[in-house]
């Protein structure tokens, strides 16, 4: 069952540009995580956002949750190379209880 | 150092040759968790663990068996391995025995392989 999605599934930027990044969701959840990949690694967590969050910031990351549209955006100022890498929304399950799903994911390409 | 570990890094086998893959955290989590990546697919959950004895069925079971015997391991077999269980697999553990409520931690992943 796809719970979030995101959007777009690829980006290209230039090194210094803004890199905006999209994941909706279905039925209402109690948080919202992202999480990076670098390419064929572990998966690396970001930032949870709980459903009565609005917005988190953490370094160069934004994210924000609409809870009435069902999405959420991570925004990473400043990109760099090194954040080239591809970014996944986590949510919980449509059906509640213990289960984790996952986006298929945005594949973002900074180039120096 | 805080991590969670996954054995082999990388396996090619044969179809119907059972094998196991290992999980183990040292974080004292309760949450442990196995998913396997496809391309265009993300991440799709094959079981879960809320705590030792607790498992549960993720979105894609079929062909795999877990057992949680100990807090800290977490293993994943393969009964009969199929082609199509060909995937990169990563085992991940949580806080809590919710795996969405803290951030997972992922293991650096398992390529397997069957022919």
């Amino acid at each position: 069952s796809q719970q979030g999605e995101e959007d777009p599934q690829a980006l290209s930027i230039q090194e210094g540009e803004n890199a905006t990044m999209n994941c909706s969701y279905k039925t209402s959840i109690n948080n919202l995580q992202w999480y990076r990949q670098n390419s064929g690694r572990g998966l690396v967590h970001l930032i949870l956002i709980r459903s009565n969050e609005r917005e988190k910031h953490s370094g160069r990351l934004r994210v924000t949750l609409d809870t009435s549209k069902k999405s959420s955006s991570l925004l990473i100022t400043a990109s760099r190379a090194a954040d080239t890498a591809s970014y996944f929304c986590a949510t919980d399950a449509e059906s509640g209880g213990f289960k984790t799903i996952f986006g298929a994911g945005t594949r973002l390409f900074v180039k120096a | 150092e805080a991590q969670v570990t996954q054995n082999p890094r990388y396996l090619i086998t044969v179809t119907g040759k059972k094998l196991t893959v290992t999980c183990s955290q040292n974080m004292n989590h309760e949450y442990m968790s196995w998913y396997r990546q496809d391309p265009g697919l993300g991440l799709r959950q094959i079981y879960y663990s809320m705590n030792v004895e607790v498992t549960d069925k993720g979105d894609v079971p079929e062909g795999y068996k877990v057992s949680r015997k100990e807090k800290r391991n977490f293993p994943l077999i393969l009964e009969s391995p199929s082609p199509n269980q060909t995937s990169l697999y990563f085992c991940a553990s949580s806080l809590s025995g919710t795996g969405w409520a803290h951030e997972q931690y992922f293991g650096p992943g398992t390529r397997l392989t069957v022919t």
